[in-house]
């Protein structure tokens, strides 16, 4: 089952809301992903959790909290956002270390900050 | 900087035709190559990877890559309608971090 879920579909929030964005994957993988894509651009990488820690962060705002409780599930805790945070915010998995890094994205959110 | 290029198109084919699309890295020390494709509103879904040099098929996709001259290609034989869509260029430059090019949009023409 190369699947990854994630939960909602759409959200829309004012920027004094906190919200949070959940991904769910059962492929067994040790590596899960957050990333950001703004119209007609390509994913741009937000966070990497590798074996449920954090392994990188590409210098992103601290309104965004990721958090990964367990290897199939993980989190972005959004507060205090922007208008220009409006994106679709993916999640991926892989295996982890020592592979090809094969990422599967899972459907997305589509956030609107208003 | 670690750079993957693609020309954003529109690359237009007729159906049934071949479509064509390449990528350009920088980084030498590249690891593995993706394709997605991505139809608009949607998520990217993983097509075809390659790690090594020369050709790899899976149905009407081919994958070509060529590491000496760093770069890598997307064939996609009997074009239908439904394969209009963008198409990512990816490529695992190491410590889990996928380069992705701007895309290469392509559009069908029954």
């Amino acid at each position: 089952d190369t699947e990854v879920t994630q939960t909602p579909k759409h959200l829309v929030m004012g920027m004094t809301n906190k919200k949070s964005l959940k991904c769910e994957q059962h492929m067994g993988h040790r590596a899960m992903y957050w990333y950001k894509q703004k119209a007609k651009k390509p994913p741009e990488l937000m966070f990497v959790y590798s074996y449920e820690k954090l392994s990188i962060n590409e210098s992103v705002p601290s309104r965004f909290s990721p958090e990964c409780p367990n290897s199939s599930l993980l989190n972005l805790h959004l507060h205090a956002l922007q208008p220009e945070d409006s994106a679709l915010y993916l999640c991926a998995s892989s295996q982890g270390k020592d592979s090809y890094n094969e990422q599967f994205f899972g459907p997305g959110t589509r956030l609107t900050v208003l | 900087q670690k750079e993957v290029e693609q020309n954003s198109g529109p690359l237009s084919v007729p159906e049934g035709a071949i479509a064509s699309l390449n990528c350009t890295y920088s980084d030498r020390g590249s690891q593995s190559f993706f394709w997605y494709r991505q139809y608009s509103g949607k998520s990217p879904e993983l097509i075809m990877f390659i790690y090594s040099n020369g050709d790899k098929e899976d149905g009407r996709f081919t994958a070509q890559l060529n590491k000496a001259s760093q770069y890598v290609s997307l064939l996609i034989r009997d074009s239908q309608p439904s394969d209009s869509a963008t198409y990512l260029c990816a490529v695992n430059t190491g410590f889990q971090k996928l380069v992705f090019g701007t895309g290469t949009r392509l559009l069908v023409s029954p």
